[in-house]
């Protein structure tokens, strides 16, 4: 098991653009989450799946963010119309077991975006 | 409100010396404890965590803490330093009914040779 990958690591953009990143979760793992983690901040929770469902959001996520996880494997989020306040890094994580909050999350590297 | 508060942004101890970060928070019932590591160009990993039970959690990496529910504090402790620790550590709650685990803003430790 390679633990969580994300991909790309880095995306620079321009204002106004869509920009999609991928989520690979550790195999099996039937939870997923996003967070976005800005300088000199922790990570924020964006969205949460349990298998395909997506069953939380973050006021932060606005209209402009899209996240799916089709069949429940890897997962993709899309930021359509980027603004320069979206810069950040996007991280991934996913876990295991029975009771959300006291799960083990598994974290990827992470996608830093930079919106020009 | 709700929160999750790391009051030391930036400490640089020894390599050898003792470490003690803190971490407090603020919620109407016990929240579910962790403490995450990020070093540089790698992904948090996880170093302890507490539910229940026994007061003084035992990590990996030869770090431990502490949860004193009269002070809402859980700050993470180690005997001696290495160059190795040095990364940014993130305090983190969650609630039982709650997939909204909060993060600190995190301190960043700095070791001195």
């Amino acid at each position: 098991d390679t633990g969580v990958s994300q991909d790309p690591r880095h995306k620079i953009t321009k204002r106004g653009q869509n920009v999609t990143f991928r989520c690979d979760p550790i195999s099996e793992h039937n939870r997923l989450y996003w967070y976005r983690q800005t300088l000199g901040q922790g990570p924020e929770f964006l969205t949460y799946f349990q298998n395909e469902a997506q069953l939380e959001k973050s006021r932060l996520l606005s209209d402009r963010f899209s996240a799916e996880r089709p069949k429940g494997s890897f997962s993709t989020l899309e930021i359509q119309r980027t603004e320069q306040g979206d810069s950040a890094m996007y991280l991934c994580a996913s876990s295991l077991g029975l009771v959300a909050a006291k799960e083990t999350q598994y974290f990827g590297p992470g996608t830093r975006l930079l919106v020009l | 409100a709700q929160s999750v508060t790391q009051p030391d942004i930036h400490i640089t101890v020894s390599e050898g010396a003792s470490l003690e970060l803190r971490c407090n928070y603020s919620y109407g019932a016990t929240p579910y404890l962790f403490w995450y590591v990020q070093s540089p160009g790698q992904g948090l990993q996880l170093l302890l965590k507490y539910f229940s039970g026994d007061t003084l959690v035992q990590g990996i990496k030869g770090f431990e803490a502490e949860f004193k529910r009269s002070q809402s504090s859980f700050n993470l402790r180690k005997p001696s330093v290495h160059w190795s620790d040095a990364a940014e550590y993130f305090c983190a709650v969650a609630l039982y009914n709650n997939n909204d685990m909060r993060f600190g803003a995190g301190t960043r430790l700095t070791v001195k040779p």
